[in-house]
């Protein structure tokens, strides 16, 4: 069955510290991934897409990889702020010709002063 | 406004009850998808529209649920005779361009509404 699992529900980390998020699929072949954040009451924002050709992404602190043969991205945020505390989901569009995205469950990160 | 709008917000509904559900997509925006967001869940997608033509409602759950957008901007989403496995947040999503080809164009999400079904 198709799966997108986001490595843990929730995941605190010191500020200042890099927050490293994970993100795996199974049978599935996305044409890119992205990245968004969800704050409380909020729909998605989004951040970052990674085509299926491109190793590393990056935009101000933030950090995407995807390593197709891991069938994983990881999402990284570096010197981390409180403000950075929300949900991050990833989603993936694929090949096979569908216009949705499917979503992971997320991953809810708090930024501790 | 410049964002997706939605309303209500929160929506309580009686078992049985049919309820509609409106988005406002960005002024232009050709693209509009429906998604469902169960608590502790990620986003899942209903339906999509190009313009005013529904193109893929391969993820309406059963045919309690019907979605349009006559004029191809604003859409309503309904559900008929509603159950508590509908209680979720419901989120609308709208992107400029036509999402043909792995198009990577932006969607932008509306603050969703919340469906509570007793």
């Amino acid at each position: 069955s198709q799966k997108i699992e986001q490595n843990s529900e929730a995941l605190n980390i010191q500020e200042g510290k890099t927050a490293t998020l994970t993100c795996n699929y199974t049978n599935y072949s996305p044409a890119y991934l992205q990245w968004y954040r969800q704050d409380p009451g909020r729909g998605p924002v989004f951040l970052l897409l990674i085509r299926e050709n491109e190793k590393e992404k990056r935009k101000e602190r933030l950090k995407v990889t995807f390593d197709t043969t891991l069938k994983q991205s990881l999402f990284h945020i570096t010197a981390s702020q409180p403000a950075d505390s929300a949900t991050y989901l990833c989603a993936l569009l694929d090949q096979t010709g569908a216009n949705n995205l499917f979503f992971g469950t997320g991953t809810r990160l708090t930024v501790i002063p | 406004g410049a964002g997706v709008s939605q309303s209500p917000r929160y929506k309580v509904a009686k078992r049985g009850q049919d309820v509609a559900l409106r988005c406002d997509p960005i002024s232009g925006h050709v693209s509009l998808f429906w998604y469902q967001q169960a608590l502790g869940q990620g986003p899942e997608f209903l339906t999509y529209f190009q313009n005013e033509a529904q193109l893929d409602k391969s993820g309406l759950p059963s045919d309690r649920f019907f979605a349009e957008r006559p004029e191809g901007s604003v859409s309503t989403l309904k559900i008929q005779r509603t159950q508590q496995e509908d209680s979720a947040v419901y989120l609308c999503a709208s992107s400029l361009v036509i999402a043909t080809g792995f198009s990577t164009d932006t969607q932008y999400f509306g603050p969703g509404t919340r469906l509570t079904v007793l």
